[in-house]
């Protein structure tokens, strides 16, 4: 099946620091990249929709100026957490799909912010 | 809109055993239905898709499921578990029709434990 790659796999940064996490599809194109956050023991959940070239769209309830993201190549998104506090400590896992998949979601392997 | 119910949260079963995890949707579209596992600290990992093909689909690990229409159901059955199989198991919708740009929504997740 088709790769994606998530990076970095954990994090710790104190509560007021930026971190950035990577996603790349490794062996396709993703033309849409999702991401989500997930708190321990419950189920993932969609905070954007990035689509190659164009401005992500957020679902409901998700801070854009808090969680910028970036979809800057058919290979390449990331997720920026702007000014993190502890309450944005969570597991976070983005996923891909290219043109051809039917519906398929590639996910990485998600990426452990802590905020201290 | 599109939703994913998954009765039971927890599901417990002696190695050997049948292993019955339940998957309800709700589409106003005719569905793609998925089925993830995911392991500790990890992404998830396609085990099945229902696409419109055939209605009952096979995955990886001897895990298979049933696309019922009439009670719009997708479980995932195995006959045999074994001690690997204990994870996080979640069923997700998306529309069939409709381009990749089209988002996956995830059922709460049912946490499988094999007994010894």
């Amino acid at each position: 099946g088709a790769v994606v790659s998530q990076h970095p796999s954990w994090v710790i940064c104190k509560s007021g620091t930026s971190v950035k996490i990577e996603c790349r599809s490794l062996d396709f194109q993703a033309t849409t990249m999702f991401w989500y956050r997930q708190f321990p023991k419950q189920s993932l959940m969609l905070m954007a929709t990035s689509n190659e070239g164009s401005k992500a769209t957020y679902e409901q309830g998700v801070e854009k100026d808090k969680f910028l993201i970036n979809h800057a190549s058919l290979t390449l998104s990331t997720l920026t957490v702007t000014s993190a506090h502890p309450e944005d400590s969570s597991f976070y896992i983005c996923s891909a799909r290219g043109r051809r998949e039917a519906g398929e979601l590639f996910f990485g392997e998600g990426s452990r912010l802590t905020v201290l | 809109a599109q939703s994913v119910t998954q009765l039971g949260s927890h599901v417990s079963v002696s190695e050997g055993a049948l292993v019955l995890l339940r998957c309800n949707y709700s589409s106003s579209v005719p569905p793609y239905l998925f089925w993830y596992v995911q392991y500790p600290n990890q992404g998830l990992q396609l085990l099945l898709k229902y696409t419109s093909a055939a209605t009952l689909v096979k995955g990886i690990n001897g895990f298979e499921a049933e696309f019922k229409k009439s009670e719009t159901s997708f479980h995932l059955t195995k006959p045999s578990a074994h001690m690997s199989d204990a994870a996080e198991y979640f069923c997700a919708v998306s529309r069939g029709v409709g381009t990749s740009y089209d988002k996956v929504i995830f059922g709460p997740g049912t946490s499988l434990s094999v007994i010894p």
